[in-house]
């Protein structure tokens, strides 16, 4: 069964600084893998995604994350966090078997705080 | 062009009785999944609608069902509300067409159903 590890529930840094949320990933299969944001009373927002190709994917608002097989993890950076990177993270993964057709299976979130 | 919309945004009930939520998907889309978002917790899949017809079941009890409308909008209905009921819940919209090269799923912002 597929599974995805968010180390760290909270991670804190300060403005500018390097944002680093980690991210690992149980798949009997390659997997497909995302990021998705969460605001306060919002719902989720993709940041990014992983199918094939590149194992460096570029998303939205300045973030990426790195695919790494071998260490079977898809961790999230942005270089300088900015006080609207507060949020809720939440990496995802998806079985590319058939039988799946996608469904989303979530880490429990790391919640971002990002101090002036 | 509008986006995955829920109603209503928020519901109280109390333990016994049933709710219905409503979805309507993104523009385009002919799939809507539904996912549970307990606090402090990561969704968790409840149940895929396509071509009005449950696709796919996550490890929810009978007591939440679904239904698909020929427009692709969904309903979510659970019976005999438990005070574990209580959460966030998020509908997502997306294509068939595609989900093998890692189809994005949009997300609502989801009815939040607190449970007394």
């Amino acid at each position: 069964a597929q599974s995805v590890t968010q180390l760290g529930s909270h991670v804190s840094v300060s403005e500018g600084a390097l944002v680093l949320l980690r991210c690992n990933y149980s798949s009997s299969v390659p997997p497909y893998l995302f990021w998705y944001v969460q605001y306060p009373n919002q719902g989720l927002q993709l940041l990014l995604k992983y199918t094939t190709g590149a194992t460096l994917v570029k998303g939205i608002n300045g973030f990426e994350a790195e695919f790494k097989k071998s260490e079977t993890s898809f961790h999230l950076t942005k270089p300088s966090a900015h006080m609207s990177d507060a949020a809720e993270y939440f990496c995802a993964v998806s079985d590319t078997n058939g039988g799946s057709q996608g469904n989303l299976i979530f880490g429990k979130g790391t919640k971002l705080s990002v101090k002036p | 062009d509008a986006g995955v919309t829920q109603s209503p945004t928020h519901l109280i009930k109390t333990r016994g009785q049933q709710v219905t939520l409503r979805c309507s998907p993104k523009s385009g889309h002919d799939t809507v999944s539904w996912y549970q978002q307990a606090l402090g917790q990561g969704p968790q899949f409840i149940f895929q609608y396509y071509e009005e017809e449950e696709r796919q079941r996550g490890n929810f009890p009978d007591r939440f069902s679904g239904h698909q409308f020929p427009n692709y909008s969904s309903e979510l209905n659970v019976n005999a509300l438990l005070l574990g009921d209580s959460a966030l819940y998020l509908c997502a919209s997306s294509l068939a067409r595609g989900w093998d090269r890692g189809n994005i799923q949009y997300f609502g912002a989801g009815t939040r159903l607190s449970v007394l």
